[in-house]
């Protein structure tokens, strides 16, 4: 079944670990986004991508980095996790010419 | 830079009262705009986009371009309509979506 899947669902770590939020979609669309949500508050993009061996930085200025090897995968990276970075991050992907937008479910991450 | 605001964090209506959600943006050019819904448990989703000028699950939403509104509407909620909805216009340059921080719709019973 064509879907967008994020992984781990909720992800409770100690400051200064590294950490890779997986994002993988089966919809074959060549666009894909992180955004970032506090609680409460807007969803702000922090990457996006084209397709393969695109990247994009979004509005929202994040210590994190992304890669794109493959079409389906588009994972995030925090190299030495923080407190300030507890929060939700959502993985989105559109179909090329599409403004329509699907959305994962979703990590939750609390740094302490 | 686009910003987008939606002044109402929680809206709170009798079932079968209308509803109008309220959204307002600040863009450069011609914007296009959506409204996209988070159901509890569900993943955000479209709802609908300004240039279909369609009707999803009997909501609205009309582009006013001189008070620089896409005001969401329905005439009569029902208990299933309770959900977070998003506001989001497209940067048309970087085909990327900016959000607004939400407005949550109660229907009561």
């Amino acid at each position: 079944e064509a879907d967008i899947y994020q992984t781990p669902r909720y992800l409770v770590i100690g400051t200064g670990k590294k950490i890779t939020l997986e994002c993988s979609q089966t919809m074959g669309h060549d666009k894909m986004y992180w955004y970032q949500q506090d609680p409460g508050m807007e969803l702000h993009l922090i990457h996006y991508s084209y397709g393969v061996n695109s990247t994009e930085k979004g509005d929202l200025s994040s210590e994190s980095t992304v890669s794109r090897i493959r079409t389906e995968h588009f994972p995030l990276t925090l190299e030495s996790a923080r407190p300030s970075h507890t929060s939700q991050y959502l993985c989105a992907s559109s179909e090329f010419g599409s403004d329509e937008q699907y959305f994962g479910p979703g990590t939750r991450l609390t740094v302490t | 830079a686009q910003r987008v605001t939606q002044p109402e964090k929680l809206l709170s209506v009798f079932k079968g009262a209308p509803v109008e959600l309220k959204c307002n943006y600040s863009y450069s050019g011609s914007p296009e705009l959506f409204w996209y819904v988070q159901y509890s448990r569900q993943r955000l989703q479209l709802l609908l986009r300004h240039i279909s000028r369609e009707s999803i699950k009997g909501f609205t939403a009309d582009l006013n371009k001189g008070e620089t509104s896409f005001h969401l509407k329905k005439p009569f909620a029902q208990e299933e309509d309770s959900a977070m909805y998003y506001c989001a216009p497209m940067d048309t340059g970087r085909r990327a979506l900016t959000f607004g921080s939400g407005t949550r719709l109660q229907v009561q019973p």
